[in-house]
């Protein structure tokens, strides 16, 4: 079957511009999660999904970042007034419920503001 | 896991050879799962191997196996045999919290 896929692959936008980046799970997978990796870094938490709320949101780094999932599937990561430092690749994974389920991940969003 | 730190930031082996990756967490939870994930240089992220806290052995998979200390909060990744195709990064989880990761580089 097919993987979890991310669009775009990649996205370069200009100070300021709002973006969204879009995720699309593994049919069946009730759990999503927004990750976001610097250049070699590891991965920060943003937030996850259970269905279509977010019990967890704690890691959104300000409140220029937000993020929705409709139908208990895609799910979308909206960036506000982008800048500089938000320049990363966005990581989606998504799994079955239960925290001994292994993650699959996507292939990530490259975001680049200039 | 509330906290995962990795604390060798990179990491070599000889092809063939064994290595042990470090990793250890804090939690407040009573039951729990830790993962292994491997990302490979611009491949997807997968998942290596998992153990619960609950059960005393210890994780295998293939060449793959843990050494899960609970009372010390340790989560060690030993990789037996290394192959070039086991270079990647390597990161320690608890749940939706990663570690910031260990590079692996295999040598010929």
């Amino acid at each position: 079957g097919a993987g979890v896929s991310q669009s775009p692959s990649n996205k370069v936008t200009e100070k300021g511009k709002d973006v969204e980046l879009r995720c699309d799970p593994i049919s069946g997978h009730t759990a999503l999660y927004w990750y976001r990796q610097s250049l070699g870094q590891g991965l920060e938490f943003l937030i996850y999904f259970q269905g279509n709320s977010a019990p967890d949101k704690s890691g959104l780094p300000s409140d220029r970042f937000s993020a929705e999932r409709t139908g208990g599937s895609v799910s979308t990561l909206t960036i506000q007034r982008t800048q500089q430092e938000d320049s990363a690749v966005y990581l989606c994974a998504s799994s079955l419920w239960g925290s001994y389920n292994e993650q699959f991940f996507g292939p990530g969003t490259r975001l680049t503001v200039l | 896991a509330q906290t995962v730190t990795q604390s060798q930031p990179e990491m070599s082996v000889q092809e063939a050879e064994t290595v042990t990756l470090s990793c250890t967490y804090d939690t407040s939870e009573s039951d729990y799962y830790l993962f292994w994930y491997k990302q490979p240089p611009s491949r997807q992220m997968i998942l290596v191997i998992r153990q619960e806290a609950y059960k005393q052995q210890n994780a295998t998979e293939n060449r793959f196996s843990v050494n899960f200390q609970k009372a010390a909060k340790s989560f060690s990744l030993k990789i037996s045999d290394s192959q070039l195709g086991d270079a990647a990064m390597y990161f320690c989880a608890g749940e939706y919290i990663f570690g910031t990761g260990t590079r692996l580089k295999v040598l010929a």
